[in-house]
Parts: C-alpha cells; sequence; structure tokens
C-alpha cells in the first residue's frame, strides 16, 4: 500500500495566484480530511470529505479556499487567490470504517510558501 | 466543547529514561482518543488508540497510554526512550455529537539526549 500521496510536496508562489493542492487516499478509505498546520495556530481541520461527499467546511478560512471530491481516489484543495498568510503545512488524511473511530493516515503533505 | 490540552511544548529525557507525555481533554460524551508522532518533514503517524475496552492500550514503538475516565486524561508513556523516539507527538479526541470533529492538541517535541 503505497499510503496517502500528496502533491507537489512543495509548492512557492506568489500573492495572487492560485494554488491547487492534490491528493491521492488510501484505496477502500472512504473518509478523506484536508488539515493545515502552522506553528501559530497548529492542525486545523479545513474540510472532510464522507463517501466523496463534503460534510462539514467549517473550518475552511475564506471563500478563497475550495476542494473538492470528483471520485473516491482523488481529492484537491485550491487557494485562489493566495495570500503570504496562507503559507503553511497542509495535509491530506484518509480513514475507513467509523471515521472518528480508526485513527487517520496522513500524507506526507504539501508545504505552501506565498511571497 | 471538545478540547484536548497537552502539558508541555517542549519534554527533554535522557536515553533509556521513562518518557510520560501528558494529555488531558475535556468532552460531554465518552471520547475516542488517540496518540500520533510527526516526524521532521513528514505526515502524523497514529501511535495508538483508545476507543472502547481496556483502558490501557498499548501502541507501536513500545508506546502505551491509559485512558482514565475520573481524571479526563491520556497520557503516553514509554518506560525507556531511544534516541529515535524523537518527535512531535500530538494527542487528538475524537468524538460525534451532532456532527463529528477531531480535534488535535497543540504538540508536544520530544527531546532525546544521549
Amino acid at each position: 500500500d503505497a499510503g496517502v500521496i500528496q502533491s507537489p510536496r512543495h509548492e512557492v508562489t506568489e500573492m495572487g495566484q492560485e494554488v491547487t493542492l492534490r491528493c491521492k487516499p488510501i484505496s477502500g478509505h472512504n473518509s478523506l480530511f484536508w488539515y493545515r498546520q502552522t506553528m501559530m495556530r497548529g492542525l486545523e481541520l479545513l474540510i472532510y470529505f464522507n463517501n466523496n461527499v463534503p460534510i462539514d467546511d467549517s473550518g475552511m478560512p475564506e471563500d478563497r479556499f475550495s476542494a473538492k471530491m470528483p471520485n473516491a481516489s482523488f481529492s484537491t484543495l485550491k487557494i485562489q487567490p493566495s495570500e503570504p498568510r496562507d503559507s503553511a503545512v497542509y495535509f491530506c488524511a484518509s480513514s475507513s470504517g467509523t471515521f472518528y473511530s480508526g485513527g487517520y493516515t496522513f500524507g506526507s503533505g504539501t508545504r505552501l510558501t506565498v511571497v | 466543547a471538545q478540547s484536548v490540552t497537552q502539558l508541555g511544548s517542549h519534554v527533554s529525557v535522557s536515553e533509556g529514561a521513562l518518557v510520560l507525555l501528558r494529555c488531558n481533554y475535556s468532552s460531554s460524551v465518552p471520547p475516542y482518543l488517540f496518540w500520533y508522532v510527526q516526524y521532521p518533514n513528514q505526515g502524523l503517524q497514529l501511535l495508538l488508540k483508545y476507543t472502547t475496552g481496556a483502558t490501557l492500550v498499548k501502541g507501536i514503538n513500545g508506546f502505551e497510554a491509559e485512558f482514565k475516565k475520573s481524571e479526563t486524561s491520556f497520557h503516553l508513556t514509554k518506560p525507556s526512550a531511544h534516541m529515535s523516539d524523537a518527535a512531535e507527538y500530538f494527542c487528538a479526541v475524537s468524538m460525534f455529537t451532532g456532527g463529528f470533529k477531531t480535534i488535535f492538541g497543540a504538540g508536544t517535541r520530544l527531546f532525546v539526549k544521549a
């Protein structure tokens, strides 16, 4: 099993540009989560999907952020336009079964730097 | 509201010494509790979890944690620290209260001295 795969690993972009982060969950996992990690705020849940349907997006900071899960094997997190304060490590995680009791498998993250 | 508090943002131990990382939670319903470890430039890795049943749970790499409901605690321990244990450790609580949330603590960075 290749685990949760995120791309790119690093992204440097200029303020105002569109950024798209990608995630491939573990095959058979039916829940997918997007987290953001910063020194100041720690790990924040942005949005999660169950069976490809967004369940809770209350953590998405602004309308500049959007996430999609067109099928069970792929999800994207888009930021448009990007701002320097969006700089962080973005993690994707997936889980199976009862999504709050099984624990998550995390990807290696995408380190985003907006200059 | 649920919350997770990890006591001590940094803990330093000598190699071979006991590791104790503290976690307290608040919850109005029975929680599911987790410990994760994060090595530099990597994602979080599940160490162990408590859902139901035995309150002492064993995880990978020799770690274990005990759920104490009366103390609302879920402290992580390891009898003998190894240099490779140096990492950041996160306690997390999940519960369903009309909606689902998993809340992570702020993390505790463990340093292991030779």
